[in-house]
């Protein structure tokens, strides 16, 4: 069945290093991509959104890079700050599954000053 | 803008209790979702909603069922609820695009942390 597989966490970075968190899928169809975060004490706001291959998702200083050749959609930010502290949710959805999304299971990110 | 909004941020429920969670969105959305969030599993889809009176069950609906009787309302019920039911519930709603289906983003709300105790 489609799935996401994410790193591992939590990350703890300091401010203005470089951030990567990685995301890798299994999907019967074609699927659309998504990157979710989630605050603290809040729900999950859309982060970015690719639907095909090589489409360039970005929104905030953060991009990812839809590449079907690898099946990942990897998250990354050239400088993070305090206030990206959260948990990030890579996820899909395709055709095939109406319009439910697979999530990934979560990286916490804290990035200390 | 889009709003979600979920009847009580926090609940605290003993074991047993019929618990009632409501969902609202403002957007005249076709679908709504109920999920659970854990630690470590990430969100897991408990039963979702494509039309009024319509449900389908997600990957998780055992001790839970629900209700759409309006279009903007979606609601969680736990018949009896019990200790491993403690988690936070997060409704989401979505437009769908005819030809498109597969990419529409889904909206959330604050969520629900539930106890039962």
């Amino acid at each position: 069945g489609d799935s996401v597989t994410q790193m591992e966490g939590p990350v703890t970075l300091s401010e203005e290093a470089f951030l990567t968190i990685n995301c890798t899928y299994t999907a019967t169809g074609y699927p659309s991509l998504f990157w979710y975060v989630q605050y603290p004490g809040e729900g999950l706001q859309l982060l970015l959104k690719a639907t095909k291959a090589d489409d360039k998702g970005s929104n905030k200083g953060f991009e990812a890079t839809y590449r079907k050749e690898t099946t990942s959609f990897h998250l990354e930010k050239g400088s993070v700050q305090v206030s990206d502290s959260a948990v990030y949710f890579c996820a899909l959805s395709t055709i095939d599954t109406g319009n439910q999304f697979y999530f990934g299971t979560g990286t916490s990110l804290t990035v200390i000053p | 803008d889009v709003k979600v909004t979920q009847s009580s941020r926090y609940l605290v429920k003993r074991t047993g209790e019929k618990v009632f969670l409501e969902c609202v969105q403002d957007m005249d959305h076709e679908n709504m979702f109920w999920y659970r969030q854990d630690p470590g599993l990430g969100l897991r889809l408990i039963y979702f909603s494509y039309d009024v009176k319509m449900k389908e069950k997600g990957d998780i609906p055992e001790g839970y069922s629900v209700s759409r009787e309006k279009k903007e309302r979606f609601s969680l019920i736990l018949e009896s609820a019990s200790t491993n039911q403690t988690s936070m519930y997060l409704c989401a709603s979505s437009i769908t695009a005819p030809g498109l289906a597969g990419w529409d983003e889904q909206f959330f709300g604050p969520g629900t942390r539930l106890t039962v105790l």
